[in-house]
């Protein structure tokens, strides 16, 4: 099973502060890159996925590259703000694809102080 | 739109008891799943459905089963819990295999 790997474990910013955090998986047997927010007490919402090197997705303030040959993935905030405050998982397929577990990192908890 | 549904969202079980865990999906999805969420660790894929009368074992099976009952639903049985079982549960469908996926509220489980 693949090692899907997410750092910093946790980030404390100001408001207004631009922000990034990483994601790095295993770069053979690439399939796709999912990035998803998770609010505490809600459940995990996708932000994007992604599947071609290169690729870059934005939503808002909130963006990602994907770099499949060194197997890593960049998300971005700008201007963060306290709503932005949760935790991001980034996940990937096992084996290529070939089979359905998805798996995750364990995630990138960030704070937004107001 | 309900989206994903799952029920119970509280439940305390006590060691050797059985209890199944009911989602449900409105999206017409064809990909159901169940993971479980620990302290200090990702999500865990217990189960999927990649499509309906079709199960297959995720990371962590033992002491789990599943069905796929038709295209909306997808439960998960405990036969005989245990403490080692005690997580937060949560179900979620995607359109295929490795779309992104829609996620349940999540049952919060104690087995004592």
């Amino acid at each position: 099973i693949l090692n899907v790997e997410q750092s910093p474990q946790s980030l404390h910013v100001q408001e207004g502060d631009s922000t990034n955090f990483t994601c790095s998986f295993p770069s053979s047997n690439f399939y796709a890159l999912h990035w998803y927010r998770w609010e505490t007490a809600k459940s995990p919402e996708a932000l994007f996925v992604m599947t071609l090197n290169g690729d870059e997705k934005k939503k808002g303030q909130i963006s990602a590259t994907l770099n499949t040959k060194e197997g890593y993935s960049y998300l971005y905030i700008k201007g963060s703000q306290p709503e932005d405050s949760a935790t991001y998982l980034c996940a990937s397929p096992n084996y290529g694809g070939s089979q359905g577990n998805l798996i995750f990192g364990k995630g990138t908890k960030l704070s937004v102080k107001p | 739109n309900a989206g994903v549904t799952q029920t119970p969202k509280f439940q305390v079980l006590k060691t050797g008891q059985s209890m199944t865990l009911q989602c449900a999906q409105d999206m017409n999805h064809n990909s159901m799943y169940w993971y479980r969420q620990d302290p200090g660790m990702g999500l865990r894929l217990i189960y999927y459905s990649a499509s309906e009368g079709t199960t297959d074992k995720g990371e962590v099976p033992n002491g789990y089963n599943v069905s796929r009952l038709n295209k909306r639903e997808f439960s998960l049985r405990l036969e005989s819990a245990a403490p080692s079982q005690t997580s937060v549960y949560f179900c979620a469908s995607s359109t295929l295999v490795h779309e992104k996926l829609f996620f349940g509220s999540g049952t919060q489980l104690s087995v004592l």
